[in-house]
């Protein structure tokens, strides 16, 4: 079982419409999670950290629920430039591991 | 200003040669890695150097070999170049603290086509 998993989509929805990825994770020592985004042929960037009691930026909501090892990404409002792969990403806790453990990814276009 | 910069940017190369990619981080983290991004799309962590210092070594093949001289500059040395080693390799850096959550920056990446 992959340690981090993600529906890789493609999710195709029109300008406006709401959307939402799910990612799970395997390791119930993970302590840290954050989805970053990645556009086509580019690095990836932090979009959020996700936080126990949800968190919102703007359009975009994430929510953890640990009972479950899942994280989720709401985006409201979707934007053509929106479109772009998004990755869960999850951190374990464990001395000197501060890498992160990625997700293949959801990727999104918003179509107008 | 470029915070986190790796050259070189593409690279083609035949199976059996040996390369290098450089990264070098302006922002004063204390924390470099090496991602692989296969063609699959999976970011795989490969190392990682703290301080100068090897924290973290994945299962990676020792035709790979990293180098850190000093805090802000992190190489990847390849031997003997496979056709398995296509990939983009990306670069992060990170300042580490006590704190769960934090931001690793990533550089733009250098995209290895071995022929």
């Amino acid at each position: 079982r992959k340690e981090v998993e993600q529906d890789p989509g493609p999710f195709n929805v029109p300008e406006g419409a709401t959307v939402a990825f799910n990612c799970t994770y395997s390791n119930s020592a993970s302590q840290s999670f954050f989805w970053y985004r990645q556009d086509c042929r580019k690095e990836p960037k932090l979009l959020m950290s996700v936080y126990s009691s949800g968190n919102e930026d703007g359009r975009f909501t994430a929510q953890l629920n640990r009972a479950s090892q899942y994280i989720s990404l709401l985006i409201r409002d979707s934007k053509l430039s929106d479109s772009a792969t998004y990755l869960c990403v999850v951190r374990a806790l464990g001395t000197g591991r501060r890498a992160l453990t990625f997700g293949s990814g959801t990727r999104l276009q918003v179509q107008p | 200003d470029t915070a986190v910069s790796q050259t070189p940017k593409y690279l083609v190369t035949q199976m059996g040669n040996d390369k290098s990619i450089k990264c070098e981080q302006n922002l004063g983290h204390d924390t470099m890695y090496w991602y692989k991004q296969d063609s699959k799309k999976f970011l795989k962590i490969m190392f990682s150097y703290n301080n100068k210092e090897l924290i973290i070594n994945e299962t990676v093949p020792n035709r790979f070999s990293p180098k850190s001289p000093d805090k802000a500059h992190l190489n990847l040395h390849i031997n003997s170049l496979e056709l398995g080693d296509s990939a983009v390799y990306f670069c992060a850096s990170s300042q580490g603290t006590s704190a769960l959550n934090y931001e690793q920056y990533f550089g733009p990446g250098t995209r290895l086509t071995v022929t």
